[in-house]
């Protein structure tokens, strides 16, 4: 079956640490997109990549890094420059070009205290 | 720039009713238009989408209509059931340019009671 996984489901850390979810899809799709919602909000998009090794600043990157090494996996990393790091945190998929859906993992909820 | 607008939430409404979430839009150019279904806990899945003015798109029984005229693109479902109870997420694609982006609503909150 094609999709998406995002793993943990739950992730619990200290502040100060960095942290880093996963996100692997096997949709063979090009571009991979990173979201943060938190509780009764909308999505608000964090880093896209529409190819391998490129990668681009969503409306707030700031305290999280990602890479795009391989066409499968883009993996964000939370840094302990967040100054709010806990959120449910969605990938996404899609086709590259305008107009296409994306497609969604089961997400990660991060907590850090 | 692009934004999208829907209708604050939650909905409530009783089993077998006729639902409408409105969702209306900014664009220039033209965009793809997409519903999307959150539940507790998940993550979003499409509900339908349409590409061009006057399609529509449809799925489980969901409906929506692309209106450039008015840039609309209501949600509505002729009879719901518990079971469609989840946050409902209109969202369009990024024009102009090229980066697969989509501009999302702040979503809608439905509840049908038994």
């Amino acid at each position: 079956d094609g999709g998406i996984t995002q793993s943990p489901k739950y992730l619990f850390r200290k502040e100060g640490q960095n942290v880093t979810l996963s996100c692997e899809q096997n949709l063979n799709h090009d571009a991979m997109y990173w979201y943060r919602q938190d509780p009764g909000q909308g999505l608000r998009l964090i880093y896209y990549s529409q190819i391998v090794n490129d990668f681009q600043k969503g409306d707030i990157a700031e305290g999280y890094s990602v890479s795009r090494e391989k066409k499968e996996s883009f993996p964000l990393t939370v840094t302990s420059a967040q100054k709010n790091p806990t959120a449910f945190y969605l990938c996404a998929s899609s086709l590259r070009g305008v107009g296409y859906e994306q497609y969604f993992g089961p997400g990660t909820r991060l907590t850090v205290t | 720039g692009n934004s999208v607008t829907q209708m604050e939430g939650p909905v409530t409404l009783s089993e077998e009713a006729f639902l409408t979430i409105n969702c209306t839009y900014t664009a220039t150019g033209y965009p793809s238009l997409f519903w999307y279904v959150q539940y507790p806990g998940e993550g979003l899945q499409l509900l339908l989408k349409a590409t061009k003015a006057d399609d529509k798109g449809s799925n489980k029984g969901f409906e929506a209509t692309y209106r450039k005229e008015t840039t609309s693109f209501h949600l509505e479902k002729g009879s719901v059931q518990v079971s469609d109870s989840a946050v409902y997420f209109c969202a369009l694609s990024q024009t102009p340019g090229n980066t697969g982006k989509l501009i999302f609503g702040q979503g809608t909150t439905l509840q049908v009671k038994p």
